[in-house]
């Protein structure tokens, strides 16, 4: 059975740490995983990862898969209250080729 | 501004009530998907459709039925079957239902039913 499993399940953090988010997977037909960032409502899209190895970076976010290992990892640094959210991680693939969902890793950054 | 519009945004039901949630997009995506967040438990994946006319039960699909008449509508019915209906529901849509057009989901604001 495909699964997406997110760790931890909840961080509180303050200020200016740095946090990383973890994803590991077991899946068929693996072809891309994804990263949402999810505030109040509607998840908005952080990154795709197809190739091992190769760091996606957005100020400060940066995120990198390992396709050996079956994981992948979200930075965050100088964290921000700002950056409080649910952090959701999904693979494509699978044997209907559709996005499944890990539960999320809810993210605290306290002032 | 293109993008998705989920109508209600709250909505209370009584037991045994059908309710239905409207899901509209402007962004000519050829697929689109509905998926139950539960706390906890991330997003599951209701239903979807890849193109108009055509749709694909998902993973908790039992309660709830759907229809895509056209591109830019596809409105998920709540039954009285769904036994535990009081959750978020997140309409979302993709360029297309395949290939790499299928990897990015863009997601409405949602839709939160609670049933009294």
């Amino acid at each position: 059975e495909d699964k997406v499993v997110q760790s931890p399940l909840s961080l509180v953090v303050h200020e200016g740490d740095t946090v990383t988010l973890n994803c590991s997977y077991e899946v068929t037909n693996f072809r891309s995983l994804l990263w949402y960032k999810q505030e109040k409502k509607a998840p908005t899209f952080l990154f795709m990862l197809t190739s091992s190895g190769i760091e996606k970076k957005s100020g400060r976010l940066s995120s990198i898969l390992d396709k050996k290992e079956l994981f992948s990892i979200l930075n965050i640094t100088a964290t921000q209250t700002g950056d409080s959210a649910i952090y959701l991680c999904a693979f494509y693939g699978g044997s209907q080729g559709n996005l499944i969902f890990g539960k999320g890793t809810k993210l605290s950054v306290k002032p | 501004d293109g993008g998705i519009t989920q109508s209600p945004k709250y909505l209370f039901r009584k037991e045994g009530q059908n309710v239905t949630l409207s899901c509209e997009q402007n962004l000519n995506h050829d697929a689109m998907y509905w998926y139950r967040q539960d706390p906890g438990q991330g997003l599951r994946l209701i239903y979807y459709s890849q193109i108009v006319n055509d749709f694909q039960k998902g993973d908790i699909a039992e309660g709830y039925s759907v229809s895509r008449e056209k591109k830019e509508s596809f409105p998920l019915t709540v039954t009285s079957a769904q036994k535990n209906p009081t959750a978020f529901y997140l309409c979302a849509s993709s360029i297309t239902g395949t290939g790499r057009g299928a990897n990015v989901l863009t997601f409405g604001a949602g839709s939160r039913l609670t049933v009294l």
